[in-house]
């Protein structure tokens, strides 16, 4: 199964608002990774968080990581139409192959 | 620097068919990937190489045979499509297999009728 989780499937808000994405996930984990995919496209690597931190922040993007709670959050500032795309967590655990592994993914629109 | 690389972008197959998806990446990375995406079931690992001359498993590899062909290519073949393998299929790369950054292709669409 999924190692990541997000919530929730689906997200459309009106240009210029905030969107938040949460990724939930099951083990202890090494480091956890949002990517964005475009329609049609491959995924692009938006920022990494390693378990010894708490929050990061890349522009408009801030991630935080709970891992009590085993869980992150992707917050997007300002939303423009062209933050259009799906965003994934991904997870690597500090178990046996340190492999990354992709949740199911939330299809964020932007509305202008 | 083109990142990494693959084909066909497109292909439809006939069950029963084989085929071989190709990649290659010139960022000079040890490890490589090859994923399928499924609408609702984000992407599942097929097969990794973490270094030139090695291959696993992922998590959903039967039907698969990969060959890690040097350092730069990573090839996915399909022995005997069946319907259940159409997908879009990614082949990605990092530098180490340890939970680095990992970088996709483009994908590849491949339908089986």
């Amino acid at each position: 199964s999924q190692q990541g989780e997000e919530d929730p499937q689906a997200l459309s808000i009106q240009e210029g608002e905030n969107a938040t994405m949460n990724c939930s996930y099951k083990t202890s984990i090494n480091n956890l990774q949002w990517y964005r995919q475009n329609s049609g496209r491959g995924l692009v690597h938006l920022i990494l968080i390693r378990s010894n931190e708490r929050e990061k922040h890349s522009g408009r993007l801030r991630v935080t990581l709970d891992t009590s709670k085993k869980s992150s959050s992707l917050l997007i500032t300002a939303s423009r139409a062209a933050d259009t795309a799906s965003y994934f967590c991904a997870t690597v655990s500090i178990q046996g192959a340190q492999k990354l592994v992709f949740g199911q993914g939330t299809r964020l629109t932007i509305n202008p | 620097n083109a990142g990494v690389t693959q084909t066909p972008k497109f292909q439809v197959l006939k069950t029963g068919q084989s085929m071989t998806l190709q990649c290659a990446q010139d960022m000079n990375h040890n490890s490589m990937y090859w994923y399928r995406q499924d609408p609702g079931m984000g992407l599942r690992l097929i097969y990794y190489s973490a270094s030139e001359g090695t291959t696993d498993k992922g998590e959903v590899p039967n039907g698969y045979n990969v060959s890690r062909l040097n350092k730069r290519e990573f090839s996915l073949r399909l022995e005997s499509a069946a319907p259940s393998q159409t997908s879009v299929y990614f082949c990605a790369s990092s530098e180490e297999i340890s939970g680095n950054t990992i970088y996709f292709g483009e994908g590849s669409w491949l339908t089986v009728v």
